[in-house]
């Protein structure tokens, strides 16, 4: 199952604008992750953020993170045709054992127009 | 460094057989995670090992099980397989430093066609 929604489904910008991709999720988290797949290939990891963080910046992308609102927000500044992409966000939910079990959203597939 | 290499990329399998699926994680991580990749579930979660032992598990039946050797490269079997089991097999090898959870890496996957 997965563990929360991603919003909006897609999204179409034209290059240099910026692109905001939301997640929400439903239990509490360790850290919260977001990922690029390109056409259908492997994952990228793109930034890590810890339930203890709110802001996190790497390059031009920018996230946030309210455990309050148990959502997420992933900002791509200054978009390129090379950021088009499918964008997960995913969850480490806090539970008892160790280790890595990430739950993922639906995604959002991001399309940037030259 | 060498990234996540997983073996074979593309697989034809027919209803009823089984199939191995192999994952060579980056250098010096221990941890090695399995997802199964669908456009009707999305991203699912199998299992992780560590260290040679299964230490999370996913909701998926037992025809799904994996193993991971001393060198911590690891390999997912699924046998008598079904039409619904074509995906895309992604493993992904992560750093397991404590109890805290770290950014994973993700091979190319295997995509996995039942006939």
């Amino acid at each position: 199952s997965q563990q929360g929604e991603e919003d909006p489904q897609a999204l179409s910008i034209q290059e240099g604008e910026n692109a905001t991709m939301n997640c929400s999720y439903k239990t509490s988290i360790n850290n919260l992750q977001w990922y690029r797949q390109n056409s259908g290939r492997g994952l990228v990891h793109l930034i890590l953020i810890r339930s203890n963080e709110r802001e996190k910046h790497s390059g031009r992308l920018r996230v946030t993170l309210d455990t309050s609102k148990k959502s997420s927000s992933l900002l791509i500044t200054a978009s390129r045709a090379a950021d088009t992409a499918s964008y997960f966000c995913a969850t480490d939910e806090r539970r008892e054992e160790y280790g890595n079990k990430l739950v993922f959203g639906a995604g959002t597939i991001l399309r940037v127009k030259s | 460094k060498a990234g996540v290499t997983q073996t074979p990329r593309y697989l034809i399998k027919t209803r009823g057989q089984q199939v191995t699926l192999s994952c060579s994680p980056i250098s010096g991580h221990r941890s090695v995670s399995w997802y199964q990749q669908t456009p009707g579930q999305g991203l699912q979660f199998l299992f992780e090992y560590f260290s040679e032992t299964q230490r999370n598990k996913g909701n998926f039946p037992g025809r799904f099980s994996g193993r991971q050797f001393s060198n911590s490269r690891s390999e997912m079997n699924v046998s008598t397989l079904e039409l619904g089991d074509s995906a895309l097999y992604l493993c992904a090898s992560s750093l397991a430093v404590g109890t805290r959870s770290y950014e994973q890496y993700f091979g190319p996957g295997t995509r996995l066609t039942v006939t």
